[in-house]
């Protein structure tokens, strides 16, 4: 029973495909995000909702369209992928807007050929 | 623009002995930080934090020093245990909101035997 899942964990793709990563939390939590981990290691923040609602959407391609049915999932949805997709995109989950203790999935290895 | 900086890309110590990782930033707004752990294939975990008020957290063996003069914060980890090999994410954020996470790329801390 883990506490945030997400799936697949390994993602191999053609350029141009649209692809999907899910995201699911068991805590209770009520906010959500997406992070983005680069080929320099650096943590990115892409995206962040609270109770469903969009909150952040730092600097991110259009082609990247976050779905959030519920407060327990966030679903990450890329359109035309592109080489420099290729990362480790990792959803998190806290308890309210302003709680700074992540918790974090297991990452899905994105790699697009 | 590295707000959050992690000199050190690795660190070896020896079992026993004490593991210190460094972390600097740059924006003197930053209020509240805080380490994460990683290890292979696994999600960031939340390992300690720091409000900006306060210069020392302990938690068992972890303890983190914030030094705000010199914008420096440092983990010190004693006794280092095997287990403690991961990489150590310094991160920071403004209002002590999960919103502005900001992390450094890392520091592999390796216990040798």
């Amino acid at each position: 029973d883990t506490a945030v899942s997400q799936t697949p964990k390994y993602l191999v793709t053609q350029m141009g495909n649209d692809k999907s990563i899910k995201c699911e939390q068991n805590l209770g939590h009520d906010t959500m995000y997406w992070y983005k981990q680069d080929s320099k290691k650096f943590l990115k923040i892409m995206f962040s909702y609270n109770n469903k609602e969009l909150i952040i959407n730092e600097t991110v391609p259009n082609r990247f369209s976050p779905k959030s049915p519920d407060k327990a999932h966030l679903n990450l949805h890329i359109n035309s992928l592109e080489l420099g997709d290729s990362a480790v995109y990792f959803c998190a989950s806290s308890q309210g807007a302003g709680g700074a203790k992540l918790f974090f999935g297991s990452g899905t290895q994105l790699s697009v050929l | 623009d590295q707000q959050v900086k992690q000199n050190s890309p690795s660190l070896s110590v020896q079992e026993g002995r004490i593991s210190i990782l460094n972390c600097d930033y740059t924006n003197s707004m930053f209020d509240y930080f805080l380490w994460y752990k990683k290890y292979p294939a696994e999600g960031p975990t939340f390992l300690i934090s720091i409000s900006s008020i306060k210069d020392k957290n302990e938690d068992g063996r972890f303890t983190v020093f914030l030094n705000k003069s010199a914008k420096h914060l440092s983990l010190h980890i004693v006794p280092s245990q095997p287990g403690d090999s991961a990489v150590y994410f310094c991160a920071a954020s403004l209002g002590g909101g999960a919103d502005g996470l900001t992390f450094g790329k890392g520091t592999h801390l390796i216990i040798q035997p």
